[in-house]
């Protein structure tokens, strides 16, 4: 079964700076899909990045990219420019590819405190 | 603006009893995914369904839970008898599949707290 490790229980960044939050997983499958999810008090999750396996070029969406080291299994997301409203918990998840499991596997989570 | 809506966004209910979640998914789509959120086992799926038929239920207890999708409009998960570790947040997903989903866009959630 594939597991996601979140071994960051809690962060904080300063506004207007740089963070990383960190994310491993164990699969033994090669086809598969990575995401990264926010969650504000509001409680709404809300899809922030998607990393498809196959593809070696990191994914970036405005001011989030990822590190995807597939050999490592590692997945981290760093949020430039922080900004007030990035304050939330961030979800790391999993998913098989083609012809496995549609279920997405998350991590415990990571909330993120972002000071003013 | 196409959402998943789910109802009630909270409910409190005494051990016992019959609690009856719901979940409208975004129009057209065909899989729904039902989440549960806890503080310590996190988020699992319960279940999920493709054109009303359930796929998967194995992460969901058989002997209190049932979810169903009554038509293509409507997804329910109910628990009776409800018991205090029940306690959580259960999500709603849903998504368009044509042998595979792409993405799943997450309802609100319904917070549960059986007494």
């Amino acid at each position: 079964a594939q597991t996601v490790t979140q071994s960051q229980p809690e962060m904080s960044v300063q506004e207007a700076e740089t963070v990383t939050l960190s994310c491993t997983y164990d699969t033994s499958e090669s086809d598969y899909y990575l995401f990264w999810y926010k969650q504000p008090p509001s409680r709404q999750m809300i899809l922030v990045i998607r990393q498809e396996a196959y593809k070696q070029q990191n994914a970036t969406e405005n001011r989030f990219s990822v590190n995807f080291q597939k050999a490592a299994k590692s997945f981290s997301l760093k949020i430039s420019d922080s900004q007030l409203g990035d304050a939330a918990m961030y979800f790391c998840a999993y998913r098989s590819g083609w012809g496995g499991s549609e279920k997405l596997v998350f991590g415990k989570g990571t909330k993120l405190t972002v000071n003013p | 603006d196409a959402r998943v809506t789910q109802t009630p966004r909270d409910k409190v209910t005494e051990m016992g009893q019959e609690v009856t979640m719901r979940c409208q998914p975004i129009l057209g789509h065909n899989t729904v995914f039902w989440y549960r959120q806890t503080m310590m086992q996190g988020l699992e799926l319960l279940a999920y369904f493709r054109n009303r038929a359930p796929l998967d239920d194995s992460g969901m207890p058989k002997d209190r839970f049932s979810a169903e999708m009554p038509d293509a409009t409507l997804a329910t998960l109910k628990i009776q008898p409800s018991e205090p570790r029940d306690s959580a947040v259960y999500f709603c997903a849903s998504g368009f599949s044509t042998g595979w989903v792409d993405e799943q866009f997450f309802g609100p959630g319904t917070r549960l707290t059986v007494l």
